[in-house]
């Protein structure tokens, strides 16, 4: 079974750019995650699809970040403008029915 | 609410067992273990369903105590291939399954020779 496939893997950009990461999670998996995850914490939930649809996107900064799951399948994050706090690694995560997520690689964002 | 997690590292001998704890200050419906290592993603280690079940495979398993809110995991004869940074999800439910998982701050657990 083919995992969870994100990228980039690793993107540096000025702050005030822009910029967006894509996931494509495993087939059937209806719930699809971001997590933002800062250097020494756990990772953060953004925004939670399920299908198409946006379950909880509470913690999802929405003046700057904006998520979308075109289709129910793969799905886009987007920043911006990107603020130097907002350099982490950006995790996408899918899942089956509630049981446990399968996690991509992440992209390593680095804002300068 | 964030749960929080005990100890926040912890070094082995090979052989040696370890405790992680994981706490929450609200009712859990079900908590899930995950494993990352350095530079890489986390790593699905198992789920437990609010009903105090305990569960495990190899040498790591948990429990879950809901009336404690609390969950336990526990590696037994520790090898070098579980070292890495340990982090608990819960599930805030209250009734049901969200899928929506908050996790801890982890614990780094390293093994030596």
């Amino acid at each position: 079974e083919a995992g969870v496939a994100q990228s980039p893997r690793y993107k540096i950009i000025e702050k005030r750019q822009s910029v967006a990461f894509w996931c494509n999670p495993i087939s059937g998996h209806a719930t699809l995650y971001w997590y933002q995850q800062i250097l020494g914490q756990g990772p953060k939930l953004l925004i939670q699809f399920q299908n198409n649809g946006v379950v909880d996107d509470s913690q999802l900064p929405k003046d700057r970040f904006s998520a979308e799951r075109l289709k129910g399948v793969d799905s886009t994050l987007k920043i911006q403008p990107a603020k130097l706090e907002d350099s982490a690694v950006y995790l996408c995560a899918s899942s089956f029915q509630g049981a446990g997520y399968t996690f991509g690689s992440g992209t390593r964002l680095t804002v300068v | 609410q964030q749960p929080v997690q005990s100890p926040q590292a912890v070094i082995l001998r090979e052989g040696e067992d370890a405790v992680i704890n994981c706490s929450s200050s609200k009712a859990l419906y079900s908590v899930h273990w995950y494993r990352q290592k350095h530079g890489e993603a986390p790593v699905f280690l198992m789920i437990l369903l609010k009903g105090g079940e305990q569960k495990g495979h190899d040498k790591i398993s948990a429990s879950f105590n809901e009336k404690k809110q609390q969950s336990s995991l526990y590696l037994t004869a520790s090898q070098l291939s579980y070292s890495g940074t340990y982090f608990c999800g819960t599930d805030p439910g209250p009734s049901s399954n969200t899928g929506k998982l908050i996790f801890g701050q982890g614990t780094t657990l390293q093994v030596k020779p």
